[in-house]
């Protein structure tokens, strides 16, 4: 069965800090995994996407790895800002076989004045 | 451009009625996929339409249908309501069956 696990459930930090948020999968076989940020209330928005071959993808303060060995992928968030207080999902597809993509339950952060 | 639009944005719903939520993809955009996310939970599949044909389908009971017209929109039904419908449902539209682009959703309470 097809799982995406997340760690920690839940994060507070305080501005400025930097955190590290863990996505462990059992998708096969692989073909990408995104790291989605959703404010509270509204839809997700896609932060990046990692594909099989690639192993670190930055978006300004947030770098996303990939080890598709162990299926783990991380999203570090670097001098973190109240604005990025939201709910971070990952989300891993399968190829065309089972093309449907299956979500973690995202970790809840947090970030303190 | 628009992004992806739901409506209504929110609705409360008594046990047993039914519920129709719509949805419009991005301009251009073929695929419409429906999601439900309970609070403090991920998102969870609900069905994928491509083409106005259904791609797939999520673990969800007949009560859930769901249909795409010709100009790509789409429409979520529920049919007899139940406490644990309450949920945010979300609609996703992508070009072809690739990266989703998210709508603000509708929140959906059942009393």
């Amino acid at each position: 069965k097809n799982q995406v696990e997340q760690s920690p459930q839940s994060l507070i930090i305080l501005e400025g800090k930097n955190c590290t948020l863990q996505c462990n999968y059992t998708v096969s076989p692989f073909s990408n995994l995104r790291w989605y940020k959703q404010d509270t209330g509204r839809g997700p928005v896609s932060l990046t996407i990692m594909t099989f071959s690639e192993n670190t993808k930055s978006n300004g303060r947030y770098t996303a790895t990939l080890d598709a060995d162990t299926k783990q992928s991380s999203l570090h968030i670097t001098a973190s800002q109240l604005s990025d207080s939201a709910s971070y999902i990952c989300v891993v597809r399968g190829t065309r076989g089972s093309y449907i993509p299956t979500f973690g339950r995202g970790t809840s952060l947090i970030v303190h004045p | 451009d628009a992004g992806v639009t739901q409506s209504p944005t929110h609705l409360i719903k008594t046990r047993g009625q039914h519920v129709t939520l719509r949805c419009s993809p991005i301009s251009g955009h073929k695929s419409v996929s429906w999601y439900q996310q309970v609070l403090g939970q991920g998102p969870q599949f609900i069905f994928q339409y491509y083409e106005k044909e259904e791609r797939g389908r999520g673990n969800f009971p007949d009560r859930f249908s769901a249909r795409q017209f010709p100009n790509y929109s789409s429409e979520l039904n529920v049919n007899a309501l139940l406490l644990g419908d309450s949920a945010l449902y979300l609609c996703a539209s992508s070009l072809r069956l690739d990266r989703a682009f998210f709508g603000q959703g509708t929140r959906l309470t059942v009393v």
